[in-house]
């Protein structure tokens, strides 16, 4: 069976400081790699998606970037978070040919 | 480009009253994925239902929706709501990528 986690769960964090986030995804070989993100009491709005290692298509950037280090991780970051940057972030794969979404746990950010 | 539409905003019903949420979608693919998912309070989304055929009812949980590929629309469907139902629901198209609508939240109120 596929699991995808991400970390940290939650995270405080400073206007100006830098973020990374991860998202694993085991017993998947292969996937589609997407993030979202979802401002409190918003809606999802996807930021990148990734076919393949190496390889991110921006979306929405929102001053954050992406990468996909190995075939079953995805990082998110920025250098700089702004306040606008609090919210929820899902990480999800992709499957079937229709690219069905299976969504992480996700990890809430709050930006002071 | 690609882009699909739903009903914006918030719905509010009584239990037990019907379900209708709007979904239209615009493709050039010939062969489009529809899908909609629904996000509990303080939960991730999940696959409600999905379908790739023209015309045919497809059903899951007490929802349904059938795809109309004449009037591009998915629209979902229950006959009887429930508090439950309570949620945030997105339609969603795949045609060689992933688009999410902008969501419906739904408030069922007893």
């Amino acid at each position: 069976a596929q699991t995808i986690h991400q970390w940290p769960v939650a995270e405080i964090k400073a206007v100006g400081s830098p973020l990374s986030l991860g998202c694993t995804i085991k017993g998947k070989s292969s996937p589609n790699l997407y993030w979202y993100w979802q401002a409190t009491g918003g809606t999802l709005q996807q930021l990148f998606y990734s076919i393949t290692v190496g390889q991110v298509e921006s979306v929405v950037q929102l001053n954050l970037s992406a990468s996909r280090p190995k075939d079953d991780q995805f990082i998110l970051s920025t250098e700089k978070l702004l306040l606008s940057h609090s919210g929820f972030y899902l990480c999800a794969w992709g499957s079937g040919t229709g690219d069905e979404q299976y969504f992480g746990p996700g990890t809430r950010l709050t930006v002071l | 480009g690609d882009s699909v539409t739903q009903t914006e905003g918030l719905v509010t019903l009584t239990e037990g009253l019907p379900v209708m949420l709007n979904c239209t979608y615009q493709t050039i693919y010939s062969n489009p994925f529809l899908f909609w998912y629904v996000q509990h309070l303080n939960e991730s989304p999940r696959l409600l239902l999905k379908s790739f055929t023209d015309n045919k009812r497809t059903e899951h949980q007490g929802f349904h929706a059938t795809l109309h590929k004449s009037s591009s629309s998915f629209h979902l469907q229950k006959s009887s709501a429930q508090l439950s139902d309570s949620a945030l629901y997105y339609c969603a198209l795949y045609a060689y990528k992933v688009i999410f609508g902008k969501g419906t939240h739904l408030h069922v109120l007893p």
